[in-house]
């Protein structure tokens, strides 16, 4: 059965330290993989999508990147984290367009 | 204006009550997903609707193409319902559309009181 890991649940990081999240997906090839961002009292944003090893597409510029070295392994980054990066953020994946999503389990990120 | 209206923003039932949440968009979509968030933030996915009408259990979802209208009905509410409900579409390509574009309701944040 598919599936998808996403950690670490929760993090609590100073201003200017950098992050990694990671996310991964078990059971299927080739999956559509995105990152969306859920800030305090506002609906899902589209982060970055990915349809392939090493195709990235963005969706809103920001202080974040995102790479997906293997099929099954998508990641968000930063160099330096701001406040406003602060937030609850989420990993999922679809075969196509016209499939469904399942969705991570979401990391709660608190930047201080 | 969002593309993506939900209603109401909050909703309290009393356990056993049949419950609407609505959900209006105003952009042409290939489909609609609604989605169950609980308050340790996880979401799951509960239906996906391109026409008519969708039944899970106690959760029916219907959607009105040319109305822009999509509804979530729970039947016997239970307070295990309790969580955020978010309705989310994903605009059809000929609207601008692209593999990653849903576009989400901002959520309905259900309580069902024992």
């Amino acid at each position: 059965s598919q599936t998808i890991h996403q950690w670490p649940a929760t993090l609590v990081q100073p201003v200017g330290s950098p992050l990694s999240l990671e996310c991964t997906v078990e059971g299927t090839s080739n999956p559509n993989l995105y990152w969306y961002r859920q800030a305090a009292g506002r609906g899902l944003q589209l982060l970055f999508y990915s349809v392939g090893i090493g195709q990235i597409s963005s969706e809103v510029p920001q202080n974040l990147s995102a790479s997906r070295p293997q099929d099954r392994q998508f990641i968000l980054s930063s160099k330096k984290l701001l406040l406003s990066d602060s937030g609850f953020y989420l990993c999922a994946w679809s075969l196509s367009a016209n499939y469904g999503y399942t969705f991570g389990s979401g990391t709660r990120l608190t930047v201080v | 204006k969002n593309e993506v209206e939900q209603s109401p923003q909050n909703l309290t039932a009393q356990e056993g009550e049949f419950i609407t949440i609505n959900c209006s968009y105003s952009v042409g979509i290939s489909a609609l997903h609604w989605l169950q968030q609980h308050p340790g933030g996880g979401i799951v996915s509960l239906f996906m609707l391109s026409s008519g009408k969708k039944k899970h259990g106690r959760l029916i979802a219907t959607i009105n193409i040319q109305e822009k209208h999509s509804s979530l009905h729970i039947t016997a509410s239970h307070p295990r319902d309790s969580a955020v409900y978010i309705c989310a579409v994903r605009r059809a390509m000929n609207y601008g559309g692209s593999q990653g574009n849903l576009i989400f309701g901002k959520g309905t944040k259900l309580s069902v009181k024992p």
